[in-house]
């Protein structure tokens, strides 16, 4: 199986402020990545996908990036409604692993 | 646009079975990838197993193998998946989700989630 280790596992931040988001697999891989944020009590909600594409509707305030065992989620801006928890997951081989998460705090 | 409308909240026995419902609207079932993720509380997201275009055929996650089963009624747009022999540590949140077709193609992504079915095992 494929692991995959985000980093870091919570992060407090101002509105304004640029976040970015690690994820490490233990395999290489080219592009089968996507990242979710989840809100409280709420069903996680695709924001990129294939490393680098942003979702229909996602603001273009979230990017992602990387290839092999190196993928980044960045929020340029953050705004009071990105404080969640956000997941990567890997779909290159079964089983499609999630990464732990990363909560995003209020500074 | 595509919908997903999960069954409610269940309490089950350890050793029961369970078996939770994702009905389909906005779409057909067959044109659609399913596949289910579950998340016990206050811990991340799991997946459990879809429908893989790579193997044309349903696949499940290891750990699960034996116990879960994800079926499709075509007749009434409905997906299932239905996990037997239950202990505490099926305790979890439930959801189906949609795999992210782009031009006819399978981004193996989750698009659409449905609201999720709240599954509690305990004695």
């Amino acid at each position: 199986d494929i692991q995959m280790t985000q980093s870091p596992s919570s992060v407090s931040a101002s509105v304004g402020d640029r976040v970015t988001i690690t994820c490490r697999a233990s395999q290489p891989f080219s592009n089968w990545l996507a990242w979710y944020q989840q809100k409280p009590g709420k069903a996680p909600k695709l924001l990129i996908y294939a490393a680098s594409s942003l979702q229909r509707g996602v603001p273009s305030r979230f990017s992602g990036s990387g290839s092999g065992t190196y993928f980044t989620l960045t929020i340029s801006s953050l705004q009071p409604e990105d404080f969640a928890t956000y997941y990567c997951q890997q779909a290159n081989s079964l089983p499609r692993t999630f990464g732990q998460g990363t909560r995003v705090e209020i500074k | 646009q595509v919908q997903l409308l999960q069954s409610g909240t269940e309490v089950k026995k350890p050793g029961a079975s369970m078996k939770v419902s994702c009905k389909v609207s906005g779409d057909t079932l067959t044109d659609l990838s399913i596949h289910w993720v579950r998340q016990a509380p206050g811990k991340g997201l799991e997946w459990m197993g879809g429908f893989d275009s790579d193997a044309a055929n349903t696949v499940y996650t290891q750990g699960l193998r034996g116990r879960v089963t994800m079926t499709e009624d075509t007749s009434t747009n409905t997906a299932y998946m239905e996990l037997s022999g239950l202990t505490s540590a099926d305790t979890a949140m439930y959801y189906c989700a949609t795999e992210l077709a782009v031009q006819g193609i399978l981004e193996r992504a989750f698009d659409v989630w449905g609201q999720g079915t709240m599954v509690t095992v305990s004695s």
